[in-house]
Order: C-alpha cells, then sequence, then structure tokens
C-alpha cells in the first residue's frame, strides 16, 4: 500500500542543523509530488513547500526560504527537509505528503518528525 | 487574500448533525478540501473535490460550497470523529492555504 515513512524525532541545540527523511513506498516515487507541512506546538497546519519529484525543483512557501532546504534522492525514494541556524521556534512537527492524483490534494501522509530545538 | 478562516471549535451530541465551515474569497474559484487529524496523529484527507470521499472515509461525511465558503458536514457523529478539521485549498501557482482549523468535540 502507498506509504511515507518519516525519520524518528530529533532533539537539536540552536544553530544546529537537522534533516528529516520520508521514505515513500507502494507508488512510483516520481510521478506525484511531496509537500512538507510545519506544526508548531498546539498550532495549526502551515504549508512550507513542495518539491517536484520529477525534477527535483522546490518550490518554497513565504517565511520558509533561506533556512529550509528540500531535497530528493530518487534512488531510494526518498524526500528530505533539511533546516539549518535552528531556532527554537522550528520546534514543531514536520510532516510529508503524497500529492493525489488530483493535483489539489494529499492522499498520504507521514507519520511526522517531532523536531525539538533547546540547549 | 489567501486566508481561510475557520470557527475555532463547535460541538455536537453523539449521533447529530454538525457543519463545519471554512470561509475565504479563494473558495470562489477553487473548491475546498477537508483534513481530519486526531490527537497525535498526522491529517488524514476525508473530502475533495466537489464532494468526493477517499476510500475508508465514512458517508457520513460530505462537503459543499456556496460563494466565499465551503462546508463539511459529519451527519451522525460518532465519538471517533472527535478531531481537529482543517480546511485547504491549492491555487493555480500551486500553493497550498491551510484554514485556522475547528476542534469538533463529541458530547
Amino acid at each position: 500500500q502507498v506509504q511515507l515513512v518519516q525519520s524518528e524525532s530529533e532533539l537539536k541545540k540552536p544553530g544546529a542543523s537537522v534533516k528529516v527523511s520520508c521514505k515513500a513506498s507502494g507508488y512510483i516515487f516520481s510521478s506525484y509530488a511531496i509537500n512538507w507541512v510545519r506544526q508548531a506546538p498546539g498550532q495549526g497546519l502551515e504549508w512550507m513547500g513542495w518539491i517536484n519529484t520529477k525534477t527535483g525543483n522546490p518550490t518554497y512557501d513565504q517565511g520558509f526560504t533561506g533556512r529550509f532546504v528540500f531535497s530528493l534522492d530518487t534512488s531510494v525514494s526518498t524526500a528530505y527537509l533539511q533546516i539549518s541556524s535552528l531556532k527554537a521556534e522550528d520546534t514543531a512537527v514536520y510532516y510529508c505528503a503524497k500529492l493525489g492524483n488530483d493535483g489539489l490534494t494529499d492522499d498520504c501522509w507521514g507519520q511526522g518528525t517531532q523536531v525539538t530545538v533547546s540547549s | 487574500s489567501s486566508e481561510l478562516t475557520q470557527d475555532p471549535a463547535v460541538s455536537v451530541a453523539l449521533g447529530q448533525t454538525v457543519r463545519i465551515t471554512c470561509q475565504g474569497d479563494n473558495l470562489r474559484s477553487y473548491y475546498a478540501s477537508w483534513y481530519r487529524q486526531r490527537p497525535g496523529q498526522a491529517p488524514v484527507l476525508v473530502i475533495y473535490g466537489k464532494n468526493n470521499r477517499p476510500s475508508g472515509i465514512p458517508d457520513r461525511f460530505s462537503g459543499s460550497s456556496s460563494g466565499d465558503k465551503a462546508s463539511l458536514t459529519i451527519t451522525g457523529a460518532q465519538a471517533e470523529d472527535e478531531a481537529d478539521y482543517y480546511c485547504n485549498f491549492r491555487d493555480s501557482s500551486r500553493n497550498h492555504v491551510f484554514g485556522t482549523g475547528t476542534k469538533v468535540t463529541v458530547l
């Protein structure tokens, strides 16, 4: 079945970097874009951007430029989110989600990766 | 504006009907989709397009829209429907926008 499995929780110090992985299975990875979504503690869902899994071209929403990088390793059907120069306000659960056939909705989500930034 | 506004919280008696609304200018041009997020879990798509349910979503969930408002209706709410619900649309530039979220409590 279609599945996205994300990497485990991370605890990082301010200023460090983190790389979250999202491994896809059960479908042709390059056929559907991957979206990234952030959820800060007690807050709603916030779309960060998406990556074209055919071309590797990323698109970042406002507020997620500079320190945030989306990348792929198509040989292992995996998408990555890297955040550099971590700040306390980056503490959140990060989700990857697969774009559906309609091109408008996310029909499969990863389980989420908790990233905690604390000294 | 690309904002989507939802009521923060609604409650419904077990077995009764609840409607969750989502308002935004862009909903005049785009259908909203709806996601359910149970505590500690990832979101799950429950309604998309005009009124479509993914496989596995019960038919007590339905969607509608009028003007700048979209609605998700749960007819005969069950205890397992207690969750946060988010509306969403994706515009022509492929940008997603999520609504502010509605907490549904089943009494």
